[in-house]
């Protein structure tokens, strides 16, 4: 079956901790994408990748890094300067920029600082 | 700057009425605009867009769309709500000018029955 993957489903940090959350796409699409929920908040944009080794900034990207060294991964690491963690983090992809295109969204991963 | 706006936190509908849920958009050129599915503790399901073409944009599971240009709206309609119509809904724009999806905050749909 064709989709994007992410795991874990929860995750528990630490306070100082650095944790790196994962995202798998079988959709051979180009594009894919960090989004970070909250309630009330809607979706906001943490980083996002039009292509291999190239990836840009979103809204809310101080605390977090990403890689792009395959087409098919896009792991999300949230550091330990990031001081409010505790979110639902969505991973996305689309064959091309999402202006024009919809994108596919895996399951989440709900990250908890303890 | 693009903005999506979902001016309603909560929709309640009886079941077998009809559903609307709002959106209002405000982007540089012509919009993009998106409409998705959130179940509990899940990722978000597409459901309709509009790139350009006919007004009214039909989608997944019955619903459609209307986009308005003079209102700037992009309303999500159901002729007739199902209790399993019961999530959050969320309204996302773009352009051609822009590099990213906005979204809205999002409206939760109950429909009782």
């Amino acid at each position: 079956d064709g989709g994007i993957t992410q795991s874990p489903k929860y995750l528990f940090r630490k306070e100082g901790q650095n944790v790196t959350l994962s995202c798998e796409q079988n959709l051979n699409h180009d594009a894919m994408y960090w989004y970070r929920q909250d309630p009330g908040q809607g979706l906001r944009l943490i980083y996002y990748s039009q292509i291999v080794n190239d990836f840009q900034k979103g809204d809310i990207a101080e605390g977090y890094s990403v890689s792009r060294e395959k087409k098919e991964s896009f792991p999300l690491t949230v550091t330990s300067a990031q001081k409010n963690p505790t979110a639902f983090y969505l991973c996305a992809s689309s064959t091309q920029p999402t202006r024009n295109t919809e994108a596919f969204f895996g399951q989440g991963t709900r990250l908890t600082v303890v | 700057a693009q903005s999506v706006a979902q001016p309603e936190d909560q929709v309640n509908v009886a079941e077998g009425n009809p559903l609307t849920v709002k959106c209002t958009y405000s982007v540089s050129g012509n919009p993009y605009l998106f409409w998705y599915v959130q179940y509990p503790n899940r990722g978000l399901q597409f459901l309709l867009k509009y790139i350009t073409g006919d007004n009214l944009v039909k989608g997944s599971y019955g619903f459609e769309a209307e986009f308005n240009k003079s209102q700037t709206s992009f309303h999500l309609k159901k002729p007739s709500a199902l209790v399993s119509d019961s999530a959050l809904y969320f309204c996302a724009g773009s352009s051609g000018s822009a590099r990213q999806l906005t979204f809205g905050s999002g409206t939760q749909l109950t429909v009782l029955p």
